[in-house]
């Protein structure tokens, strides 16, 4: 079982729809969670982070942590064609340890 | 701005010849982490620093090494790369800490031909 679990895609949205990305982790110990936003050729960008089971909002962004089902979300309200890009689940606990992302696609 | 710089961009080196990249940060961060990151793959951590305290992950090839002269500076040194090591190189930063917030230099691109 991989560590960090993600569905790769693509996930094809259109633009101003919400963009539901969803990942898993085996760690039950794990203690903080992050989103980062990777466009082809670039490095990842940190976009949101999550310590406590809830939500966490960051203008069009929202987090979601559920640890007790070792789940966490990212929800990306009225997509543009520029938040078109792979996005990255990382999980930490000791080191960080990132699932290999679900490309994102949102269609104008 | 504070920010992680890596030099070169894009590295093209031949099969077997020592290559070297570099990372810079002016964040002050004491926590530096090289991963490796290939093409639609998750990146792949090859070792960190807690200040001077190198940690190498188990399966990182011997090939590999690093440095960190100082704070703001760590090299990935490869010593006889193969068509294998062709990826992109990430050099992150981070406090070290509870919630280990990495932030990621562009990264560098490396071609072995």
């Amino acid at each position: 079982q991989k560590e960090v679990e993600q569905n790769s895609g693509p996930l094809s949205v259109p633009e101003g729809a919400i963009a539901s990305l969803n990942c898993t982790y085996s760690d039950r110990g794990s203690q903080s969670f992050f989103w980062y936003r990777q466009y082809s050729g670039k490095s990842p960008e940190l976009i949101m982070s999550i310590y406590s089971n809830g939500d966490k909002e960051d203008g069009r962004f929202t987090a979601q942590l559920n640890k007790a089902s070792q789940y966490v979300s990212l929800l990306i309200r009225d997509s543009q064609p520029s938040d078109s890009a792979t996005y990255l689940c990382a999980v930490s606990l000791n080191d960080m340890r990132f699932g290999a992302g679900t490309r994102l696609t949102v269609k104008p | 701005d504070a920010m992680v710089i890596q030099n070169p961009r894009y590295q093209v080196t031949q099969f077997g010849k020592p290559v070297t990249l570099s990372c810079s940060q002016t964040l002050n961060h004491n926590v530096m982490y090289w991963y490796q990151q290939k093409s639609s793959q998750a990146p792949k951590l090859l070792f960190h620093y807690y200040d001077k305290d190198f940690n190498n992950e188990a399966d990182t090839p011997d090939n590999f090494q690093s440095r960190r002269p100082n704070t703001s500076f760590c090299f990935l040194d490869i010593r006889s790369p193969g068509l294998g090591d062709a990826a992109m190189y990430l050099c992150a930063t981070s406090t070290q800490g509870d919630y280990n917030e990495q932030f990621f230099g562009p990264g560098t691109r490396l071609t072995v031909l």
